[in-house]
């Protein structure tokens, strides 16, 4: 059974980078069958996708993001990892790590495993 | 990019059927079957509940179904219990590799 689990400073301060790992044990990882994500929830609001990458790198962001936020993946180390730039109190939020599934076209088809999310609070 | 559209709230009784709405455009729900929905319990990750518009994964009770009509998803929960008393998100891919989430939708079971 595959595990995903979120890792990184719970606090950061604002104009900095935001910086969280992602560690899946269980499962195939370097698989042409998943992508790799980070979805955000502020507190009390819905969810909101950031970012997906392909185990060969291949990376895709949410536009209204894009300019701020980064994800990188290291197939060695079953880990891939979020960096958002320039934060604001708007960026505090529980961050999710989570696996998509891919289907035969390349297309991302569902979200079916999730890590428990980490907290991150943009303070000075 | 918008997020796709449901409603703030729902309530229904338990053993009733209600249905969550998810409203988008031509360009995602209208142009694609990439369209899932997810659980939420408060403090909790989302869980998957239907993918494909009407597949249920493993695990799922089939009280809960899906379907499609135009631009509109919708999620159906009969014979409502009180542990469906949830935060609801539909979720579709929106072309370009991008996808969205709705804003969500608060079940109450009365």
């Amino acid at each position: 059974q595959v595990q995903l689990q979120e890792s990184g400073p719970g606090l950061v301060k604002p104009s900095q980078t935001l910086s969280l790992t992602c560690t899946v044990s269980g499962g195939s990882f370097s698989s042409v069958d998943y992508y790799w994500s980070w979805i955000r929830q502020r507190p009390g609001k819905g969810l909101e996708w950031l970012a997906y990458i392909f185990y060969r790198g291949d990376t895709y962001y949410n536009p209204s993001l894009k300019s701020r936020v980064a994800m990188s993946i290291d197939t060695s180390k079953r880990q891939f990892s979020l960096q958002v730039s320039s934060v604001t109190g708007a960026d505090t939020a529980v961050y999710y790590c989570a696996r998509v599934r891919r289907d035969s076209g390349g297309y991302p088809h569902h979200f079916d495993q999730w890590g428990q999310g980490a907290l991150v609070t943009v303070s000075s | 990019q918008s997020a796709l559209t449901q409603p703030a709230s729902v309530s229904g009784s338990p053993g009733q059927s209600i249905t969550i709405s998810c409203t988008g455009s031509s360009s995602d729900i209208g142009s694609y079957n990439l369209i899932s929905w997810y659980q939420q319990y408060p403090g909790e990750a989302p869980r998957l509940i239907l993918y494909g518009v009407t597949q249920r994964p493993s695990g799922v009770s089939d009280r809960f179904s899906g379907s499609k009509s135009g631009n509109t998803a919708s999620l159906t929960i009969s014979g409502l219990q009180a542990a469906d008393e949830a935060d609801y998100y539909c979720w579709s891919y929106t072309g370009s590799r991008t996808v969205t989430f709705g804003g969500g939708t608060k079940l109450t079971v009365l």
